[in-house]
């Protein structure tokens, strides 16, 4: 069975610093890999995704996010943070053929000034 | 064009009612999904369909739940009776899928307050 897991349940950042969410998956074979943001009182929306081809993903708002195989992850960066990333932000993974997606728990970001 | 709709996007019951939540799904998406989100959980799938056939309901909590999809743009989830455990934010979600996982589009949700 597919799982996801999400080892930050909160992440502070600072407004302009970096940012990278981690994001490890369980699956027997190439997965397809999603990152969706989730402001407060609203639905999820995609970031980014990865079915296959290059490794580095580049999405909405900035966000990028690396496949690497080796160490199952899938993890989100951006470079400068800015307030409005505030958010949840959740990882998922799908396989070919099966449109069911396994979400992770959630990465609640939090931005300073 | 216009997203996933759902409604109510709020609804406050008491325990024992019946809870009707509807999803219009995106136009000429033919699969639709039906998730929960509550702290203790997260997000969890309850049911999905397939061209308005029901392909996976294996989230289901129990027979108190059911969900229907009569048509390409309509679905229901229903909740009868409903208990104070129930109480969560659903979503809808609906895709644009040929054998592949497509994106999912999800809607504002129904947050159901069961007292």
């Amino acid at each position: 069975a597919q799982s996801v897991t999400q080892p930050d349940i909160h992440i502070t950042v600072s407004e302009g610093a970096s940012l990278e969410l981690r994001c490890n998956y369980s699956y027997g074979a190439t997965p397809y890999l999603f990152w969706y943001v989730q402001s407060p009182g609203q639905g999820l929306q995609l970031l980014l995704k990865y079915f296959s081809g290059d490794t580095l993903v580049q999405g909405i708002k900035g966000f990028e996010a690396e496949f690497k195989r080796s160490q199952s992850s899938f993890n989100l960066r951006k470079p400068s943070v800015h307030w409005s990333d505030a958010a949840e932000y959740f990882c998922a993974v799908g396989r070919f053929g099966n449109e069911k997606l396994t979400f992770g728990t959630g990465t609640r970001l939090t931005i300073i000034p | 064009d216009a997203g996933v709709i759902q409604s109510p996007r709020h609804e406050v019951t008491e325990m024992g009612q019946e809870v009707t939540l509807r999803c219009k799904p995106i136009s000429g998406h033919n699969s639709l999904f039906w998730y929960r989100q509550t702290m203790m959980r997260g997000l969890e799938l309850l049911i999905y369909f397939n061209n308005n056939v029901p392909i996976d309901d294996s989230g289901m909590p129990e027979d108190r739940f059911s969900a229907k999809m009569p048509n390409a743009s309509f679905s229901t989830l229903k909740i009868q009776p409903s208990e104070p455990r129930d109480s969560a934010v659903y979503f809808c979600a609906s895709s644009r899928t040929s054998g592949g996982t497509g994106e999912l589009f999800f809607g504002e949700g129904s947050r159901l307050t069961v007292l």
